[in-house]
C-alpha cells in the first residue's frame, strides 16, 4: 500500500501566481480532507471532500478552492497567491468522513512563495 | 469554540524517565481524539484514539471530560520516542483540529 501520495513535494511561486497541488488517497478511500501547516503550527482545515462533494470548509478566503474526481483523488487550487500562504499543505484521506475512521496524511508540498 | 491546547511547545527528559504531554480541548457534545505523532523526516502518523483505548509503543492515553483533558503517557521514555506530537480533535465538520503540538527530546 502506497499510502497517501501528494505532487509535486516542493514548489516556489511569485506572489499573484496560482497553484496546483494533487493528492492521491490510499486505495478504498473515499474521503480527502486538506490542511495547511505553516511553521511552529499544527495543522490547519482548509477543505474535505467526500464522494466528490464538499462537505467541510475551514476559515479561508476564496482563493482557495479544491475539488475531487471520480477516482477519490484531489487537488487543491490556491490563486493570487500571498507571502502567506508559504507552508506546508498536507492531504489525509479516510475510508468515509465520520464515525471512527481515522486519517492517514501524506508528505505534503511544501509551497514557497518568493 | 472548538480547540486543542498543547501548552508546551518543548518537553525534554532523559531515558527512562515518565513522560506526559499535555492536552486541553475544548468542544460542546461528546468528543473524539486522537494524538499524531511526526518523526523526523516522517510523515503524520497516526498514535492512538481514545476510543479504540490501545496502548501504542508504550503510549496511553484517557480522556478525563471533566478536567477535558487528553494527555499522553508512557512510564519510560526511550531516546527513539523522540518526535512532535500533535493532540488532535475531531470538529464538527469531521475534520481535525490540531494542537500547536510538542516537541518531545529524549536524552540518552
Amino acid at each position: 500500500d502506497a499510502g497517501v501520495t501528494q505532487s509535486p513535494t516542493h514548489l516556489i511561486k511569485t506572489r499573484g501566481q496560482q497553484v496546483t497541488l494533487r493528492c492521491s488517497p490510499i486505495s478504498g478511500h473515499k474521503s480527502v480532507s486538506w490542511y495547511q501547516q505553516v511553521l511552529g503550527q499544527g495543522p490547519q482545515f482548509i477543505f474535505q471532500y467526500y464522494e466528490k462533494e464538499e462537505r467541510g470548509r475551514g476559515n479561508f478566503p476564496d482563493r482557495f478552492s479544491a475539488r475531487q474526481f471520480p477516482n477519490y483523488s484531489s487537488e487543491l487550487n490556491v490563486n493570487a497567491l500571498l507571502l502567506g500562504d508559504s507552508a506546508l499543505y498536507l492531504c489525509a484521506s479516510s475510508l468515509d468522513p465520520g464515525g471512527n475512521q481515522p486519517q492517514h496524511f501524506g508528505d505534503g508540498t511544501r509551497l514557497s512563495i518568493l | 469554540a472548538q480547540r486543542v491546547t498543547q501548552p508546551e511547545k518543548l518537553l525534554s527528559v532523559f531515558k527512562g524517565a515518565p513522560v506526559e504531554l499535555k492536552c486541553n480541548y475544548s468542544y460542546s457534545g461528546s468528543p473524539e481524539l486522537f494524538w499524531y505523532v511526526q518523526y523526523s523526516r516522517q510523515r503524520l502518523q497516526l498514535l492512538l484514539r481514545h476510543i479504540s483505548r490501545e496502548s501504542i509503543k508504550g503510549f496511553t492515553a484517557d480522556l478525563n471530560k471533566g478536567e477535558t483533558s487528553f494527555h499522553l503517557k508512557k512510564p519510560f521514555a526511550q531516546e527513539e520516542d523522540s518526535a512532535m506530537y500533535y493532540c488532535a480533535l475531531r470538529g464538527s465538520q469531521g475534520n481535525l483540529i490540531f494542537g500547536k503540538g510538542t516537541k518531545l527530546s529524549v536524552k540518552p
